[in-house]
C-alpha cells in the first residue's frame, strides 16, 4: 500500500540556518509528490511538486526538494531558515483514483524557529 | 491561480445538532472535490471523494450516513455533518484537483459542544 513517512515529528532551527524535512515514501509505481506547508488554523499551501525530469525540484519561499528513487526520499530543504517558516510542513504523495489524484499524506512536521 | 472557498470557516454547534460546511471552487470548475479531515496536531485524512452528479465515494472506516457529501454544482459540494457529537470536532478541509495539483480550501474548523 501506498505511505509516507515523515520521521521527524518536531524540529528547531535558528532563524538562518539551514533546513531539511525528511520525507520516504512507498509506491509502487513512479511517484508524483509534493511538499505543503500549514500556517496555524490555515489551510495548505503547495511548495513544490515533482512529477518527473529533474530531480532537484525548486519551489517557493526559497525551498527545494531532492527526489531520489534508490532511497525513495523526497527531502525538502532550505539554505537559510526565515522566522516565518515557522509552520506544520506535509509531505504527499498522489495515487490515481477514478481518473484522480488521490493524496496520502505523512503525518507531518512542525516546525520552530528560534530567533 | 486556482481558489477554493470553505464557509464557515468556523462554527460551533451543540451535540445532537447537523452542520453543513460548504466547499466552492471560485474559479474554476470541479466535478470533484476532497473531503479532509485533521485532528490537532495531526496529518490530514482522506474522508470522501465528491462527484459532481453522482454519490460520494467514502474512504474506509468513514460513516457515510453521519457525513452527508452533496456535489450539487459544478463549483459546490457540502459535507453535513449529521447528529454531530464532540468527538467530531475537528478541522474540515476540502480540495479540488487542478491539471497536475489539488488546491485546498482553507478549512472549517468545527467544535461540538
Amino acid at each position: 500500500a501506498q505511505s509516507v513517512t515523515q520521521p521527524d515529528i518536531h524540529i528547531t532551527v535558528s532563524e538562518g540556518a539551514s533546513l531539511e524535512l525528511r520525507c520516504n515514501y512507498s509506491y509502487g509505481a513512479t511517484p508524483y509528490l509534493f511538499w505543503y506547508v500549514q500556517s496555524p488554523g490555515q489551510g495548505l499551501q503547495l511548495l513544490l511538486k515533482y512529477f518527473s525530469g529533474d530531480t532537484l525540484v525548486q519551489g517557493i519561499k526559497g525551498f527545494e526538494a531532492e527526489f531520489k528513487r534508490s532511497q525513495s526520499s523526497f527531502n525538502l530543504r532550505k539554505p537559510s531558515v526565515h522566522w516565518s517558516d515557522a509552520a506544520e510542513y506535509f509531505c504527499a504523495v498522489a495515487t490515481l483514483s477514478g481518473g484522480y489524484n488521490k493524496l496520502i499524506f505523512g503525518a507531518g512536521t512542525r516546525l520552530a524557529v528560534h530567533p | 491561480g486556482a481558489v477554493v472557498s470553505q464557509h464557515p470557516s468556523w462554527v460551533i454547534c451543540k451535540s445532537g445538532t447537523s452542520v453543513k460546511i460548504e466547499c466552492r471552487s471560485l474559479d474554476f470548475q470541479a466535478t470533484t472535490m476532497f473531503w479532509y479531515r485533521q485532528f490537532p496536531k495531526q496529518s490530514l485524512m482522506l474522508m470522501a471523494t465528491s462527484n459532481e452528479g453522482s454519490k460520494a465515494t467514502y474512504e474506509q472506516g468513514v460513516e457515510k450516513d453521519k457525513f452527508l457529501i452533496n456535489h450539487a454544482s459544478l463549483t459546490l459540494s457540502t459535507l453535513t455533518v449529521t447528529s454531530a457529537h464532540p468527538e467530531d470536532s475537528s478541522f474540515y478541509i476540502c480540495s479540488a484537483p487542478g491539471r497536475d495539483e489539488q488546491y485546498f480550501g482553507p478549512g472549517t474548523r468545527l467544535t461540538v459542544t
